[in-house]
């Protein structure tokens, strides 16, 4: 079955605890992507990736990292947590920049920092 | 600063009556304007998208207007039924960076 998977799904931790979310896709994607979601502020981007070892900002990257150096995995890492970084995730992927190419997204990861 | 501005916040239709849901934006690099559906627990999911050069797209009971002038765009969902509550996000694409941009999202409940 052709998805985006996160892990973990829920995830409390503390203030200054490195932690990373993973992301991984099985359709051969070129695109990878993570948003945060808060409410009133829809999804909102953090980073993006165009290809393997090829990331860029989005629009809210700071305190968050990211790398690419296989094609299926994207994993958010979160050097310092802070608690106005407790949001929903969620990565998401497409098969390019194409109209026709939809991005896939995850079922979303819960983070909450305290 | 929000790049695309989506009302109203939440709307309340009858099973059978049209949802109408508002999009507007300034930049005008964005070439692709699609629309997406979350339920809760779940990711967002694509439900129609439509280019700027196109000024409506239907696909089903789903359609798009597109306002290219105003720069605005909405999503019309005719004969609502209580399985389309959820709530929905327009978004707009900038194509040299591919960079996303969502509106903060519109609560749909159909009453039956």
């Amino acid at each position: 079955e052709a998805q985006v998977t996160q892990n973990p799904r829920y995830l409390i931790t503390v203030t200054g605890k490195k932690l990373t979310v993973t992301c991984s896709q099985n359709m051969n994607h070129e695109y990878m992507s993570w948003y945060r979601q808060d409410p009133g502020l829809g999804l909102r981007q953090i980073y993006y990736s165009m290809n393997v070892e090829v990331t860029d900002k989005g629009d809210v990257p700071e305190g968050y990292k990211v790398s690419r150096k296989e094609k299926r995995n994207f994993p958010l890492i979160l050097e310092s947590p802070s608690p106005n970084q407790t949001s929903l995730y969620f990565c998401a992927s497409s098969l390019g920049r194409g109209l026709g190419q939809p991005q896939h997204f995850g079922d979303g990861t819960r983070l909450s920092i305290l | 600063q929000q790049q695309v501005k989506q009302s109203p916040q939440s709307l309340i239709v009858q099973k059978g009556g049209i949802s109408i849901i508002n999009c507007a934006y300034e930049n005008t690099a964005f070439d692709y304007f699609p629309w997406y559906q979350q339920f809760p627990g779940k990711g967002p999911a694509l439900l129609i998208a439509i280019r700027p050069d196109v000024s409506e797209k239907k696909e089903g009971r789903f359609t798009i207007s597109f306002n290219k002038s105003a720069k605005q765009f909405s999503l019309h969902i005719m004969d609502s039924q209580p399985g389309d509550s959820a709530t929905y996000f327009c978004a707009a694409r900038t194509y040299n960076f591919n960079k996303f941009y969502f509106g903060s999202g519109t609560k749909l409940n159909v009453k039956p």
